[in-house]
């Protein structure tokens, strides 16, 4: 079956430090793939979503490029705030299904 | 940006009762979801829900669970009974269609004794 696999937290960085959050996926379909951020007491939010293959999404200085070839979505980010502190979930949706498919969340912690 | 709200945010109850756990979604969305969270693990998808019927619902789905939304009021699930293993973090959601981001609430935790 499907399945979203991401790296495991948590990461702790100091500000000013790069970001990387290695997701890979399984599917035999052509998904839609996502980034979700949930902070402390809220919902998962949408930090972005790229629907097409080789095509790179970004949002508030995170970007990830969809790779159907090495079937990855890897987050990054240049510099992290302290306000970045959150857990990240890589996560995946098929358009003829309605569910998404969650990694299991990357728990970032930046220092300042 | 769109708010889904969950009530109660914990719940406590004795394993073989029955809990209902409620969800204002979005106002003009019409499709909503129930996703389970067990602590340290992956969220996973329960049910989907549009025009008053089950569209799609995964294993994690068990016969003493049902979903339903009277009337245009709040989106529940209900369990009945519960059981120790449904102790978890549920998560409702809501999208305007059915291949819209979907949009989350901030979850209900619940244990089951």
């Amino acid at each position: 079956g499907d399945s979203v696999t991401q790296t495991e937290g948590p990461v702790t960085l100091s500000e000013g430090t790069s970001l990387t959050v290695n997701c890979s996926y399984e599917t035999k379909q052509y998904p839609t793939l996502f980034w979700y951020v949930q902070y402390p007491g809220e919902g998962p939010q949408l930090l972005f979503k790229v629907p097409k293959a080789n095509e790179k999404g970004s949002n508030r200085g995170f970007e990830a490029t969809y790779n159907k070839e090495a079937t990855s979505f890897h987050l990054q980010k240049a510099s992290v705030q302290e306000s970045d502190s959150a857990v990240y979930y890589c996560a995946l949706s098929h358009t003829n299904a309605y569910k998404v498919i969650f990694g299991k969340g990357t728990h970032l912690h930046v220092l300042p | 940006g769109p708010k889904v709200l969950q009530i109660p945010s914990h719940q406590i109850i004795d394993m073989g009762q029955m809990v209902t756990l409620n969800c204002d979604p979005v106002s003009n969305h019409l499709y909503f979801y129930w996703y389970k969270q067990i602590l340290g693990q992956q969220m996973e998808f329960l049910v989907n829900f549009y025009n008053g019927k089950v569209m799609e619902k995964s294993k994690l789905f068990k016969d003493q669970f049902s979903v339903e939304r009277p009337d245009g009021s709040y989106f529940t699930l209900k369990i009945q009974p519960t059981a120790l293993e449904d102790s978890a973090v549920y998560f409702c959601a809501s999208s305007q269609t059915g291949k819209d981001t979907q949009y989350f609430g901030p979850g209900t935790r619940l244990l089951v004794l």
